[in-house]
């Protein structure tokens, strides 16, 4: 148990419409990064959030949009859903930017399952 | 566009025996470079990080960087069937994102 909780676990959606993702990160950490790993691939980085702001970016469109509140509990949110989108996505937080990416030390939560139909 | 290459498996062993799992990067800046194994169902757990050129060992896993020829490898020794999983290689990108390759799945038969 990494301390990270993700909700929903599992959820089916047709295309076009929208979905919101929530993250609660571990006690004591202030960064959150959002990861989609699509069936048989490794996790793709969407963005992170540090101190209720972006603080990176992978390659998603702008339709893939985040927020993170005082707490430093995060949402994802995708509008106008695709069939490719369908995919595990993953929340991680961690004690701050640099930690996951000198350390590693992203503590990944158990996900949440979108299915896009 | 940086990338991490895997061969996605699947490797099978038999118990007792080292599994081999290799990865080949394409940004020679990156400087951190990290091990996750993922069970079926599961999300990602950090079981090996190495930064220099060389061997490190943890238990039963060693890690061996080799930055020249931009190649990472982890070697898991006397195989269990616990280990049965799908490996991650993972090498940080300038800033705050980790590039996961996609995996290579590790089959320990009893």
């Amino acid at each position: 148990e990494t301390g990270v909780t993700q909700s929903p676990t599992h959820l089916i959606k047709t295309r076009g419409q929208q979905v919101t993702l929530r993250c609660s990160s571990q006690s004591g950490h202030n960064t959150v990064s959002w990861y989609q790993q699509a069936l048989g691939q490794g996790p793709q980085f969407i963005f992170q959030y540090y101190r209720e702001e972006e603080n990176g970016r992978g390659n998603f469109p702008p339709r893939f949009s985040g927020l993170q509140f005082p707490n430093y509990s995060s949402e994802l949110n995708v509008n106008a859903l695709e069939l490719d989108d369908s995919a595990l996505y993953l929340c991680a937080s961690s004690l701050d930017p640099l930690a996951a990416t000198i350390t590693g030390e992203l503590f990944f939560g158990e996900g949440s399952r979108l299915t896009v139909l | 566009q940086k990338e991490v290459e895997q061969n996605s498996g699947p490797l099978s062993v038999p118990e007792g025996a080292i599994a081999s799992l290799n990865c080949t990067y394409s940004d020679r800046v990156s400087q951190s470079f990290f091990w996750y194994r993922q069970y079926s169902g599961k999300s990602p757990e950090l079981i090996m990080s190495i930064y220099s050129n060389g061997d490190k060992e943890d238990g039963r896993f060693t890690a061996q960087l080799n930055k020249a020829s931009q190649y990472v490898s982890l070697l898991i020794r006397d195989s269990q069937p616990s280990d049965s999983a799908t490996y991650l290689c993972a090498v940080n990108q300038a800033g705050t994102a980790l590039i996961f390759g996609k995996g290579t799945t590790l089959s320990v038969s009893s």
